[in-house]
């Protein structure tokens, strides 16, 4: 079983829609969460650290399920900008990164 | 102030030889770690340094993989000799805290 494993992609979804990726976790005892994005052929940039109590940075919004271990990223009002590939990503032990595959999404005019 | 840099962009190489790849990681960042993709994979971790120190290397592939980070400045990555699986993006990072890890735009290698 992968350590972190995501909905499998791509996504595809017209401009203006609300679009919701999925993650979950093997390790009960991570301690951080992250959703990164990675355009194609760059390099993963940190869109946004996810907490507990859950958190919203303007179209974006993170939850975080301990007891479930799952991990989730609402995009809202999406724009044709949003598309990329959406990582999540838990730090393992010595801060490493472990990462999901990925889901790709493709917003459409 | 400049990001992380990772030279050279790409390298295609022949089986058997030798490649080196470098990271220069953001100035004042202690932290210093390697990760790598491989086609249709997830992105993987390979090591870290703390300073010149290796903190983990429990992601190397195998002894054909050398990292090393003199003065805990910048970092070198030699793959001697390189396989065909060696292929994929290999990214570095850096931070100065576990929570915001800052990633170089990676090397593309292809062995062939």
């Amino acid at each position: 079983r992968k350590e972190v494993e995501q909905d499998p992609g791509p996504f595809n979804v017209p401009e203006g829609a609300t679009v919701a990726f999925n993650c979950t976790y093997s390790n009960s005892a991570s301690q951080s969460f992250f959703w990164y994005r990675q355009d194609c052929r760059k390099e993963p940039k940190l869109l946004m650290s996810v907490y507990s109590s859950g958190n919203e940075d303007g179209r974006f919004t993170a939850q975080l399920n301990r007891a479930s271990q799952y991990i989730s990223l609402l995009i809202r009002d999406s724009k044709l900008s949003d598309s990329a590939t959406y990582l999540c990503v838990v730090n393992g032990q010595g801060g490493k990164l472990i990462f999901g595959q990925g889901t790709e999404l493709s917003v459409k005019p | 102030e400049a990001g992380v840099t990772q030279f050279p962009s790409h390298s295609v190489i022949e089986k058997g030889q030798t490649v080196t790849l470098r990271c220069d990681p953001i100035s004042g960042h202690d932290n210093l770690y390697w990760y790598r993709r491989v086609m249709g994979k997830e992105i993987k971790f390979l090591l870290h340094f703390v300073k010149e120190s290796k903190q983990d290397e429990s992601g190397m592939p195998n002894n054909r993989f050398l990292a090393e980070r003199t003065g805990g400045t910048y970092s070198t990555l030699k793959v001697q000799p390189a396989e065909l699986e060696d292929s994929g993006v290999y990214f570095c990072a850096s931070s100065q805290n576990p929570w915001s890890q800052y990633f170089g735009p990676g090397t593309r290698l292809t062995v062939l």
